[in-house]
């Protein structure tokens, strides 16, 4: 069955401290693709990033990174010296390749609300 | 700006009362979606396009129709809303299917009483 995971309801920190979102996906495709959304106060869904299932190479733009491990099934996003703009609710999403997934859909997280006070 | 655009963004309505919501991206993606966000349930997928004149049923397709007669649009029909409706949307757009990111729309928030 293919399932994202996201543990962490909420997180809570303060301005500058390092917080990483934790995804744990499942999926019975060989190539998928992981992406991470953002979703801010007001209402919109952003893209951040994108992952193919061949690619394990860790990815960093900025204050974001993030770290895909095929072996745990793992894509956590870390923001490093968070900001207050930063608070947010990210979604981890999980698209499959190939025939099990016709509709192109994305099978989203849970989400995890990210509240970084100054 | 590449975009996707919806309207309207607000809607209250009232049960039994035909809407549209309208989605257009101009970005020339061929594939086209919509989603429900609902507390709790997450997002779902409602109905998607993988071009003009080709749609299908999504995770939870019931009380929606939708239509792709030109690329760029992809409108969201409720025929007869009910309060378990009530919800926002999102219509989404990407290059193509599964492996290309999606990019959302600004998400309309609807009401139905």
């Amino acid at each position: 069955a293919q399932k994202v995971t996201q543990a962490q309801t909420e997180i809570s920190v303060v301005e500058k401290e390092d917080v990483t979102l934790d995804c744990v996906y499942e999926t019975r495709d060989t190539t998928y693709y992981l992406f991470w959304y953002k979703q801010p106060p007001s209402g919109e869904l952003v893209f951040l990033i994108r992952r193919n299932s061949f690619d394990e190479q860790n990815e960093i733009s900025g204050r974001y990174s993030w770290n895909f491990q095929k072996s745990t099934s793992s894509f956590n996003f870390t923001i490093t010296a968070s900001q207050v703009v930063d608070s947010a609710v990210y979604f981890c999403a999980l698209s499959e390749a190939g025939g099990y997934n016709q509709g192109g859909k994305l099978i989203f997280g849970q989400g995890t609300e990210l509240s970084v006070k100054p | 700006e590449a975009q996707v655009t919806q309207n309207p963004r607000y809607l209250i309505t009232v049960t039994g009362k035909k809407l549209t919501v309208t989605c257009s991206q101009n970005m020339n993606h061929e594939y086209m979606s919509w989603y429900r966000q609902d507390p709790g349930l997450g997002l779902r997928q409602i109905y998607y396009s993988m071009n003009v004149e080709v749609t299908d049923k999504g995770d939870v397709p019931e009380g929606y129709k939708v239509s792709r007669k030109e690329k760029r649009n992809f409108p969201l029909i409720l025929e007869s809303p009910s309060p378990n409706q009530t919800s926002l949307y999102f219509c989404a757009s990407s290059f193509a299917s599964g492996a290309y990111e999606q990019y959302f729309g600004p998400g309309t928030r609807l009401t139905v009483t």
